[in-house]
């Protein structure tokens, strides 16, 4: 069984940055795309990208372009996913997922836990 | 970019009774490209169906999904206690992946 584990919650203020961790149990980092989605307060699931954890090769929502960057530790085998720029539109549940085929155009089978990120002054 | 409306925004039923949930595309889905998931109050999506109709590891079988183009319909045949939760559509047809805007299914 795949698990997806994800950092605490974290409160910033408008302009800031912050950086929410994802850490797979088991070797999956050779199989699989990971990608982003948020939920804010009752608000749709919005995609913001996905990342190849073997490659690191990115890709990202128009929405979130130059705001969010994905990344991956290796030695670690954790993923990361900062959004820069923060406005209280960005307070929403964060959550790594699992794409069920290797790509971009796919599912998700596995969700990390979700990370709550509070935006305000 | 393809959006997702589903409907109705809440469906009030009872345990027993037959759950028809509707996920309306924005521009036909070539490829019946368009998953549901289950949600409950404090915990991330669980993938209940792919491909329209397939249905992911360890669902029950009262859980069904069909469809295509625009339409497509996720249909839980005898609605049991665990069920009471939102459901959201997706569609992967094209990027950006979109999600729909969610249906409550609450007891009546």
């Amino acid at each position: 069984q795949v698990q997806l584990v994800q950092s605490g919650a974290d409160e910033k203020k408008p302009g800031a940055s912050v950086k929410v961790s994802c850490k797979p149990s088991g070797d999956i980092f050779s199989d699989y795309t990971v990608h982003w989605v948020r939920q804010a307060p009752g608000q749709r699931l919005e995609w913001m990208g996905w990342i190849n954890p073997v490659t690191g090769n990115t890709r990202y929502s128009q929405l979130f372009l130059g705001r969010v960057t994905l990344t991956r530790d290796t030695s670690a085998i954790t993923l990361y996913m900062e959004l820069s720029s923060l406005t209280s539109k960005d307070t929403a549940v964060y959550y790594c997922a699992r794409a069920v085929w290797f790509g971009e155009l796919s599912p998700f089978d596995f969700w990390g836990q979700g990370t709550l990120v509070t935006v305000s002054s | 970019d393809i959006g997702l409306t589903q409907s109705p925004g809440t469906l009030s039923l009872s345990p027993g009774d037959r759950a028809t949930l509707s996920c309306r595309a924005s521009e036909s889905l070539s490829s019946s490209d368009l998953a549901w998931y289950q949600q409950k109050p404090g915990q991330a999506p669980r993938l209940l169906i792919y491909d329209a109709s397939t249905r992911a590891s360890g669902i029950p079988d009262r859980f069904s999904g069909s469809g295509s183009g625009t339409d497509f319909t996720l249909t839980i045949s005898r609605l049991e206690p665990e069920d009471f939760a939102v459901y959201h559509c997706q569609q992967y047809d094209t990027s950006p992946l979109a999600f729909g805007q969610g249906t409550k299914l609450e007891i009546k």
